[in-house]
């Protein structure tokens, strides 16, 4: 079945620092990736989608990357602000429709 | 305005109660879905409706029941509590099923406590 890892460590990074989370996935390749953001008592919010064709994929400070050979998607955040404190989740649609998570990775930008 | 907006926000209860949690979404999306979140963070996908069908039914117990009076609405029953119940319960909406864009917005969020 389709399986989505995330690094469940958490990320510590100075501001103005640029943070790299990393997603990888198995037995699937997805034709998109999409990445949400979840704030401390809050529903993920949705960021970034990016096709299996799409090397790169800019957002003002973010920038995705989607390599279907590796199984790996990458997301940056560029010069982090504390405000960019959050879980980052990374998520694709399996053969069945079904949205398929990771368990995210918690990045915590230090002042 | 709330695009996708549940009630209660908390809800502590004892073993064995039934509870409801209610969905809405006023963007105007044909499909609504329920995911459950353990205190492990994994979001896991419970059901899923298009249009007030069922599409998506997980292996879920069945005390577990939604319900979708209309395409605007979902709700989430839950008979005999366990205590394993406990979790965040979220609701969301995108503009169609299963396709590999689709954009899903989320709720709030519904933290469930069984005692």
């Amino acid at each position: 079945s389709q399986k989505i890892e995330q690094n469940s460590e958490a990320l510590n990074i100075q501001e103005g620092k640029t943070a790299t989370l990393t997603c990888n996935y198995t037995n699937y390749s997805p034709a998109y990736l999409q990445w949400y953001r979840q704030d401390p008592g809050r529903g993920p919010v949705f960021l970034l989608l990016i096709r299996e064709n799409e090397k790169e994929k800019r957002k003002e400070r973010l920038k995705v990357t989607f390599d279907t050979t590796l199984k790996q998607s990458l997301f940056h955040i560029t010069a982090s602000q504390p405000a960019d404190s959050a879980t980052y989740l990374c998520a694709l649609y399996n053969q069945g429709g079904k949205l398929i998570f990771g368990q995210g990775t918690e990045l915590s930008v230090k002042p | 305005d709330t695009a996708v907006s549940q009630t209660p926000k908390y809800l502590v209860t004892q073993m064995g109660n039934d509870k409801s949690i209610k969905c809405e979404q006023n963007l105007g999306h044909d499909t609504m879905y329920w995911y459950k979140q353990d205190s492990k963070k994994f979001l896991k996908i419970m059901f899923s409706y298009n249009n007030k069908e069922l599409i998506i039914n997980e292996t879920v117990p069945n005390r577990f029941s939604p319900k979708s009076p209309d395409k605007a609405h979902l709700n989430l029953h839950i008979n005999s509590l366990e205590l394993g119940d406990s979790a965040v319960y979220f609701c969301a909406s995108s503009q169609a099923p299963g396709l590999a864009k689709n954009i899903q917005y989320f709720g709030a969020g519904t933290r469930l406590s069984v005692l």
